[in-house]
């Protein structure tokens, strides 16, 4: 069965670092690769997704993730974080071809000034 | 503009009272499915649809139904509600083409 680890809980870093936040997946072939943010109060937007080609993909807001098939991860990257980034972030998979998506148990990024 | 309207957005109800949360898509998405959220667990899917009268139970089903009678709507009901069910629902949307799901604003749901 599919799985999704996503192993910091809470993250915290300063306005204007660099940010990285952990996704492992278990599947046996290429799965899509999604990841969505969750501000307080609000819904899940998207924020990139990976099905094929270029293993790094840019998304809104200045996230980019790279997709490394021998280390099954799709980390989730920004150069510089700002204020408004502190959220939930979730990984999730689908690789059934029906639609499902598994997610991983989210990361909440806190940003201190 | 593309959404998925759920309502209500957030509900009190009492165990044992009937109830049922909307869900309404403008996509003519064929795929819809049903996602709950729990601290920890992230989030999981409780029903889900591939296309009108066609459903089929997710990982966490029991003590819901839904159905699915026209393309756009697919209701999700709590027809006796327990505490174990407060929890924050979520409704998504996608077509079979690309599975790129589109969320709901979230329905937070206590019973008491």
């Amino acid at each position: 069965a599919q799985s999704v680890t996503q192993p910091d809980i809470h993250i915290t870093v300063s306005e204007g670092a660099s940010l990285e936040l952990r996704c492992n997946y278990s599947y046996g072939a290429t799965p899509y690769l999604f990841w969505y943010v969750q501000s307080p109060g609000q819904g899940l937007q998207l924020l990139l997704k990976y099905f094929s080609g270029d293993t790094l993909v840019q998304g809104i807001k200045g996230f980019e993730a790279e997709f490394k098939r021998s280390q099954s991860s799709f980390n989730l990257r920004k150069p510089s974080v700002h204020w408004s980034d502190a959220a939930e972030y979730f990984c999730a998979v689908e690789g059934t071809g029906f639609q499902k998506l598994v997610f991983g148990t989210g990361t909440r990024l806190l940003v201190s000034p | 503009e593309a959404q998925v309207t759920q309502n209500p957005r957030y509900l009190i109800t009492v165990t044992g009272k009937k109830l049922t949360v909307t869900c309404s898509q403008n996509m003519n998405h064929e795929y819809m499915s049903w996602y709950r959220q729990d601290p920890g667990l992230g989030l999981r899917q409780i029903y889900y649809s591939m296309n009108v009268e066609v459903t089929d139970k997710g990982d966490v089903p029991e003590g819901y139904k839904v159905s699915r009678k026209e393309k756009r709507n697919f209701p999700l009901i709590l027809e006796s509600p327990s505490p174990n069910q407060t929890s924050l629902y979520f409704c998504a949307s996608s077509s079979l083409a690309l599975p790129e799901a589109f969320f709901g604003q979230g329905t937070r749901l206590t019973v008491v």
